[in-house]
């Protein structure tokens, strides 16, 4: 069974500032990974994806994760964060050939001004 | 704009009361699921539908059930023999697509709370 470990419950980050959220997950097999952020109250929504190719990829609002199958890791990253950044973000992993998606424990962005 | 409904967005109930939380979507997706939200938990899966007629037990099965009579509806009853069913519920859907490479489309939630 695969897992994901997101091991910053919060992180805190001066506006403007760079800012990397941890993820690492398990898996025997060959996985597809996603990022997905949640405002309070809300579902969740979609930031970026990997499922094979450029280990680089690039997501919505200035967003990109990059996905190393040595650490099994897919850490994301935001070179510099606005205040509209202040939200939830959940890293999640599916198993090829498999609907089911696990999520990782979450991680709370608080951007400072 | 096609999206996924989920209402109400806020319910209260007594214990020992059965309690059925609304999804309806109109992205003509075939996949469609339910996660359970606790603070410091993560999304844990209950329930997930392939296809009409058809659904399978997820991580926390235990004290929910399901239909999936229509494609646009995945309709969820917490049962009085769920223990902790405070929390806030999510609704998803997503194409099949070739084996987990859909992403999820989420709704806005129904936070239930019951004492």
């Amino acid at each position: 069974a695969q897992s994901v470990t997101q091991l910053d419950s919060q992180v805190p980050v001066f506006e403007e500032a760079p800012v990397e959220l941890r993820c690492n997950y398990s898996s025997s097999v060959s996985v597809y990974l996603f990022w997905y952020v949640q405002y309070p109250n809300q579902g969740l929504q979609l930031l970026l994806k990997y499922l094979s190719g450029s280990t680089l990829v690039k997501g919505i609002n200035g967003f990109e994760a990059e996905f190393n199958k040595s650490q099994t890791s897919f850490h994301l990253r935001k070179p510099s964060v606005h205040i509209s950044d202040t939200a939830e973000y959940f890293c999640a992993v599916s198993v090829r050939g498999y609907q089911k998606v696990t999520f990782g424990t979450g991680t709370k962005l608080q951007v400072i001004p | 704009d096609g999206g996924i409904t989920q209402s109400p967005k806020y319910l209260f109930r007594k214990e020992g009361q059965n309690v059925t939380l609304s999804c309806e979507q109109n992205l003509n997706h075939d996949a469609m699921y339910w996660y359970r939200q606790d603070p410091g938990q993560g999304l844990r899966l209950i329930y997930y539908s392939q296809i009409v007629n058809d659904f399978q037990k997820g991580d926390i099965a235990e004290g929910y059930s399901v239909s999936r009579e229509k494609k646009e509806s995945f309709p969820l009853t917490v049962t009085s023999a769920q223990k902790n069913p405070t929390a806030f519920y999510l609704c998803a859907s997503s194409i099949p697509g070739t084996g987990g490479n859909s992403p999820l489309h989420f709704g806005n939630g129904t936070r239930l709370t019951v004492t």
